[in-house]
Order: C-alpha cells, then sequence, then structure tokens
C-alpha cells in the first residue's frame, strides 16, 4: 500500500489530453512540493516534473503539474505514442532528519 | 554528464547478507544527499533508505529499519547500502538517486537486481 495514491490505470488516443492524479496528506504533499517521474519499459525512472509545475530542460511542455491541497496532477496534452510508460508521484515526507521520501503506486499510461 | 552506476546484486539465500556499492561522476558527490529507492518486479517505487551530504543523518523506511544500513565515502564519490537479514520479499531492482533541494531525486542509477531466494 503506498502512501500517495493513483490510479493504476490511465488511457488516451493520440492527440488526447490525459490526466493522472496524485493524493497524499498533510505531511506530504500538504507541506512540500510534488514530483513527478516516468519510467519507460525496462529504464530508470526519470525526472519529469519537480516542485509541483516545474519542468527540467529537455522535457516537452506537453508535460505540465499542478497542486492543490493535499492533491497534485499531472497533464499529458497532445498524447503521443512514446508517451505510454509508467508515471508515478512522490514527495518528501515530514520527517526529523528531512530524508524521507513516498511515492504513489504508479499509473500505467495506455496510447490506444 | 552525471552518472550514478550500481553494482553488488545478485542471488541470496534468506537470512543472508548483501551489500551494494553506487558509484558516482560528473557531480560535486559531497555536496548532496543521497538515497536508494527499489522496485519489486512489476510493483511501483519504494523508498528505502537516504543519507545526508556528509553521512550525520540517516532514514530509512520501516519495511528496513534495523535490517539496512546506509553510507557513503565522499573521498571515494561512492554511496553503501549494507542489506542484512535478508528476506524474500527484499527481492527487487535497487536503484541509487542523487538529491537536491531544487529538483528532488533528479539522477538515477540503471538499477541493480537483488533476488532474495533458497
Amino acid at each position: 500500500q503506498s502512501v500517495l495514491t493513483q490510479p493504476p490505470s490511465a488511457s488516451g488516443t493520440p492527440g488526447q489530453r490525459v490526466t493522472i492524479s496524485c493524493s497524499g496528506s498533510s505531511s506530504n504533499i500538504g507541506s512540500n512540493h510534488v514530483y513527478w517521474y516516468q519510467q519507460l519499459p525496462g529504464t530508470a525512472p526519470k525526472l519529469l516534473i519537480y516542485k509541483n509545475t516545474q519542468r527540467p530542460s529537455g522535457v516537452p511542455d506537453r508535460f505540465s503539474g499542478s497542486k492543490s491541497g493535499t492533491s497534485a496532477s499531472l497533464a499529458i496534452s497532445g498524447l503521443r505514442s512514446e508517451d505510454e510508460a509508467d508515471y508515478y508521484c512522490a514527495a518528501w515526507e515530514d520527517s526529523l532528519s528531512g530524508l524521507n521520501w513516498v511515492f504513489g503506486g504508479g499509473t500505467k499510461l495506455t496510447v490506444l | 554528464e552525471v552518472q550514478l552506476v550500481e553494482s553488488g546484486g545478485g542471488l541470496v539465500q534468506p537470512g543472508r547478507s548483501l551489500r551494494l556499492s553506487c558509484a558516482a561522476s560528473g557531480f560535486t558527490f559531497d555536496d548532496y544527499a543521497m538515497h536508494w529507492v527499489r522496485q519489486a518486479p512489476g510493483k511501483g517505487l519504494e523508498w528505502v533508505s537516504g543519507i545526508s551530504w556528509n553521512g550525520g543523518s540517516t532514514a530509512y523506511a520501516d519495511s528496513v529499519k534495523g535490517r539496512f544500513t546506509i553510507s557513503r565515502d565522499n573521498a571515494r564519490n561512492s554511496l553503501y547500502l549494507q542489506m542484512n537479514s535478508l528476506r524474500a520479499e527484499d527481492t527487487a531492482s535497487y536503484y541509487c538517486a542523487k538529491s537536491s533541494a531544487a529538483f528532488g531525486l533528479d539522477y538515477w542509477g540503471q538499477g541493480n537486481l537483488v533476488t532474495v531466494s533458497s
């Protein structure tokens, strides 16, 4: 059971817009930034969104993030076949050490 | 270019120990906290452990607390995870990840598979 809650699956057709939700609590999303990771089959996770809404260089602007209260969302517009992957949300968990992270269970995105 | 290369995984019997290593390059290693994150076959990501830039602070997931120990050698640009009393449920690919206040877990290694089985 993951600390952050994501839908296990999502799907869309090429060109569509899809959103993936992530729900947490006051001790993680409610008080810290949200990060999103993309994991293509057989590869390591890759940072997609940091600090709720920011995209690292090289990440297309088709990907966008938002956060409100203890929930966050990842939106992918202009869906492409290469977007088919697993997506994970993550956040720091309040702790004495400041080192603890929590993840969502992941959402498998299928491009139909 | 940031590179994180894990090693030390493999097949181990339940109850035995294993030590993972992560060799870092392409950045100033002792400026950053580092973490281990694992992924059981076909499952999601699970944060395992983290260590501050100087090793002075560590943290563990409840699932590994008391069995795993994270450490680092800044002179060797290396991160370690000592895993004792291994269980079947520890079977996973283990990733080391660099952490920054600005970008979170921004770089990940390729992963190293640990299989706990008799």
